[in-house]
């Protein structure tokens, strides 16, 4: 079984939609989350960080940590066809070394 | 945030050969890691870059096929050793700053 196991997809919506991705985990260790946004023949540019359990938002994004399910999510609202991308979760514990997801390429159709 | 930038953006190398990838920080930083993306797939940590002294190599990772420098607080340099064509893939730098880490864009490495 992988640390972390994210759906690879891949997904499409329509512009406007609302874009929702997650990820599970098995470390109870993990305690920093990340999403990171990769385009194509790019490196992987860091779009959310929490810490613990709890909801964040940032513009159009809002990151939420379950720690007691493992499981975490990210929501793109009114998606945009910019939002193309392979999106990646990614998580640590202290040590500052991180366990990514497989990455789910996500398609917003204009 | 840390910027990072990495030289060769991309190159094509025969096989047996080797191909050094230097990774620049635009402040100091403590942590400095190197990535594998093989193609098609997520990330995989290679190792933990320690300055003045020898690199931390994850399972499934050596020094002699992947030795690795750590001169300073901003600088490091990943070499890949004896390329095969398995070794093609991208090569990220990363840079912890404050709780989160970064990337550097990344060295995509074909061999042939």
């Amino acid at each position: 079984q992988k640390e972390v196991e994210q759906d690879p997809g891949p997904l499409s919506v329509p512009e406007g939609a609302i874009v929702s991705l997650n990820c599970t985990y098995s470390n109870s260790a993990f305690q920093y989350f990340m999403w990171y946004r990769q385009y194509s023949r790019k490196g992987p540019e860091l779009l959310m960080y929490t810490y613990s359990s709890g909801n964040k938002e940032d513009g159009r994004f809002t990151a939420q940590v379950d720690k007691s399910s493992k499981y975490i999510s990210l929501f793109i609202r009114d998606s945009q066809p910019s939002d193309s991308a392979t999106y990646l979760c990614a998580m640590r514990g202290n040590d500052y070394k991180l366990s990514f997801g497989a990455g789910t390429t996500v398609t917003v159709r204009a | 945030s840390a910027v990072i930038s990495q030289k060769p953006s991309r190159d094509i190398c025969q096989r047996g050969t080797s191909l050094t990838i230097q990774c620049q920080v635009d402040s100091q930083v403590t942590m400095m890691f190197w990535y594998r993306q093989q193609p098609g797939q997520s990330l995989t940590l290679i190792a933990t870059a320690n300055q003045g002294s020898e690199a931390t190599y994850e399972s499934g990772f050596v020094i002699d096929k992947f030795p690795i420098s750590r001169p300073n607080l901003t600088f490091s340099t990943l070499t890949v050793s004896n390329l095969s064509p398995e070794d093609s893939s991208i090569y990220l730098c990363s840079a912890q700053s404050g709780n989160t880490i970064y990337f550097g864009e990344g060295s995509w490495l074909t061999v042939v």
